[in-house]
């Protein structure tokens, strides 16, 4: 069973322009997170999806944003790109999500944004 | 804010010694608790999902412990090995809330 795909792995922007990333879950998970990693930091909650819905997000500006398409794939978007963006973006999907749903996460490999 | 910590921070280990670290977390409210190990670069996977006070699991050397009451799991590995060397996240979820993140215990065993 393939899991989680994350595209690109690596990328590098300058500052103002702008990024999505593609998660495509585990066949048969409905529900995909993303997470940011700063060096020194653990992962940051950034949104949840489930069934193309936005379930809840994490204390970030509105520059990110994310959706899910009908076939649980998501992608997310970090609008006018600061210095502070540089991270490993990580994307994970679950059957579904909580409260009912204590089901482990499946991350992927994340993808890499460097911003100069 | 929900906090969660872990500690150690990090630590080397001699192949063969056993070891443990701390996740603390709120006890109120509290609906699970999920240990990851992240392998560098590698994703994180999962090694145990705890849900009850007093929940004890084990894979192979690797166990885990949980106290809800007073807020803590305890992650011990037995005889580490090198293929142990790597970063352990606990995560605590809250009853309709997303997962909250430690810092991880970055582990490095030592041949």
């Amino acid at each position: 069973k393939a899991g989680v795909t994350q595209t690109p792995r690596y990328l590098i922007k300058t500052r103002g322009q702008q990024v999505t990333l593609s998660c495509s879950p585990i066949s048969g998970h409905r529900s995909v997170s993303w997470y940011q990693q700063t060096p020194g930091q653990g992962l940051q909650f950034l949104f949840e999806y489930f069934s193309e819905t936005q379930r809840n997000k994490g204390n970030f500006p509105g520059r990110f944003s994310g959706r899910q398409f009908s076939n649980s794939r998501s992608e997310m978007n970090v609008s006018t790109l600061e210095l502070g963006d540089s991270a490993l973006y990580l994307c994970a999907s679950s059957l579904a999500p909580g409260p009912a749903n204590t089901g482990e996460l499946f991350f992927g490999e994340g993808s890499r944004l460097t911003v100069l | 804010i929900l906090n969660v910590e872990q500690s150690p921070q990090s630590l080397h280990v001699q192949e063969g010694d056993s070891t443990n670290f701390t996740c603390s977390f709120p006890s109120s409210n509290f609906y699970a608790l999920h240990w990851y190990r992240w392998e560098t670069a590698k994703s994180p996977e999962a090694l145990f999902v705890m849900t009850l006070n007093g929940d004890e699991k084990k894979k192979g050397r690797i166990s885990a412990t949980l106290n809800t009451k007073e807020g803590y799991s305890y992650l011990y590995i037995k005889g580490s090995q090198p293929e142990d060397s790597a970063t352990y996240l606990c995560a605590f979820l809250l009853y309709g809330q997303n997962f909250v993140f430690g810092p991880g215990t970055r582990l490095s065993v030592l041949p």
